[in-house]
């Protein structure tokens, strides 16, 4: 069974400040994905970034970079330069071994960006 | 990334009712599609995966008599809640997972924008 947890229910940060959103996962799969996605007021989920856990450099993605330490099992990650925008829900998943698996989600975590 | 859209955006009906939700990936063939279910402030419950072609998996607790999936071709899923029920009323979500194939590396699920579902 794979397990994500996100133990930050919600985080301010002011705009133009970098950000770290937490995430931890358990599975027992070798090979395994780890997703971010953002969901703002609107609900739509906006995949952010992917990382392999056989990749060997940490994702990044504009802004966005994922902090992958495998022996920790965590996956956060870091929003630089914040903006107004960042405002939402974002929400740290998985999917173990390819073929039909399915993405197990975390709790998630709200975001609040001021000026 | 891949666009998958979703219709109705949001739908009020009648108790005893039936509605059915559309979800289509618009610039990529998906084979595989997943349904979710979102309640306030709270995460994304996985419903069932939909595979073209033929039956739809459930995940454990989910009535399929119920909540009918069908994913006739490789650009279309749809989701019938039938004899709606207030307790139904929630957020549906699908996604489309872009295949492996097509040379997109990550397996990444692409979400369609939801549906919110009330039912009086």
């Amino acid at each position: 069974a794979q397990k994500i947890t996100q133990t930050q229910p919600g985080m301010f940060v002011q705009e133009k400040e970098a950000v770290t959103l937490d995430c931890t996962y358990d599975t027992s799969d070798p090979s395994y994905g780890l997703f971010w996605y953002k969901q703002p007021s609107s609900g739509e989920m906006i995949f952010l970034i992917y990382q392999g856990s056989y990749d060997q450099q940490n994702a990044t993605e504009g802004r966005y970079s994922l902090n992958f330490q495998k022996a920790r099992k965590s996956a956060n990650l870091v929003i630089s330069a914040s903006q107004l925008g960042d405002s939402a829900m974002y929400f740290c998943a998985m999917r173990g071994v390819t073929g039909y698996s399915t993405l197990t989600f975390g709790k998630g975590t709200m975001l609040l960006v001021s000026p | 990334g891949a666009v998958v859209s979703q219709h109705p955006s949001w739908v009020i009906c009648k108790s005893g009712t039936s509605v059915k939700i559309e979800c289509r990936s618009l610039d990529f063939q998906a084979t595989t599609m997943f349904w979710y279910r979102q309640f306030p402030k709270q995460s994304l419950m996985l419903m069932a995966t939909s595979n073209e072609g033929s039956k739809a998996t459930y995940e454990q607790g989910v009535e399929k008599d119920k909540f009918l999936i069908n994913h006739a071709s490789l650009t279309l899923s749809t989701l019938t809640v039938t004899s709606a029920h207030p307790e139904d009323s929630s957020f549906y979500i699908c996604s489309a997972r872009e295949p492996l194939n097509s040379g997109a590396y990550t397996d990444t699920q692409y979400f369609g924008p939801g549906t919110r579902l009330t039912v009086l």
